[in-house]
């Protein structure tokens, strides 16, 4: 079945970096879009970033614009969020998820989620 | 960004009743509209996309239909599992969006 391990949240300075990974399996990696999802604590959830199956386009929200960065390794099935100059308000629960297709639609699986905490 | 509005923003409701959520998005999405449940502590779980289809393994209880940029979500015959938190979620324009949630507690 399909299977979706975050892992490398923590607390981390602000303006440091800090890089999330998603362990997947059980489907062909290659054939699907992966998306981050955050939570802050008690609020809902926001859209962080996708990237197309094949890695070819990547999407962000509005808030991490010019700072996260998405990418992929088909290789390996892994996606990884590399978070630069993290603030306060990015503090919250990132979830990896696998897209129903290959670019951006509904998120069909969703892993357990690696909380950030962005803390001085 | 399109924006989704959710209603309400809470919900009380008993087990065996009927109740429905509204999303409204502030242009048109064509079909791109997916619904998920979350309860605390885990991860949300897709009820729903491309606006009707309901996902595998999701009960017949669950349906929705349309109006123009109205989008509603009709839970049947409440069972204790469904008290969560739904929220839905515009794939037509990046970025990507979700609405605000909707929680639904037992009366």
């Amino acid at each position: 079945q399909v299977r979706l391990v975050e892992s490398g949240g923590g607390v981390v300075q602000p303006g440091r970096s800090l890089r999330l990974s998603c362990a997947a399996s059980g489907f062909t990696f290659s054939n699907y879009g992966m998306h981050w999802v955050r939570q802050a604590p008690g609020k809902g959830l926001e859209w962080v970033a996708v990237i197309r199956n094949d890695g070819s386009k990547a999407y962000y929200g509005d808030s991490v614009t010019g700072r996260f960065t998405i990418s992929r390794d088909n290789s390996k099935n892994t996606v990884s969020l590399q978070m630069n100059s993290p603030r306060a308000e990015d503090t919250a629960v990132y979830y990896c998820a696998k897209d129903v297709r290959q670019e951006a639609a509904a998120l069909e699986q969703w892993g357990q989620g690696t909380l950030v905490t962005v803390s001085s | 960004a399109v924006q989704l509005t959710q209603s309400p923003a809470s919900l009380s409701a008993s087990v065996g009743d009927r109740v429905t959520i509204t999303c409204r998005a502030s242009q048109g999405i064509s079909n791109s509209l997916a619904w998920y449940q979350q309860t605390p502590g885990k991860a949300p779980k897709l009820l729903i996309y491309d606006a009707s289809t309901l996902q595998r393994g999701v009960p017949s209880r669950f349906s929705v239909s349309r109006s123009g940029t109205d989008f509603t979500l009709t839970i049947n015959s409440l069972q204790p599992e469904d008290f969560a938190t739904f929220y839905c979620h515009q794939y037509n324009n990046f970025p990507v969006t979700f609405g605000q949630g909707t929680r639904l507690v037992i009366k």
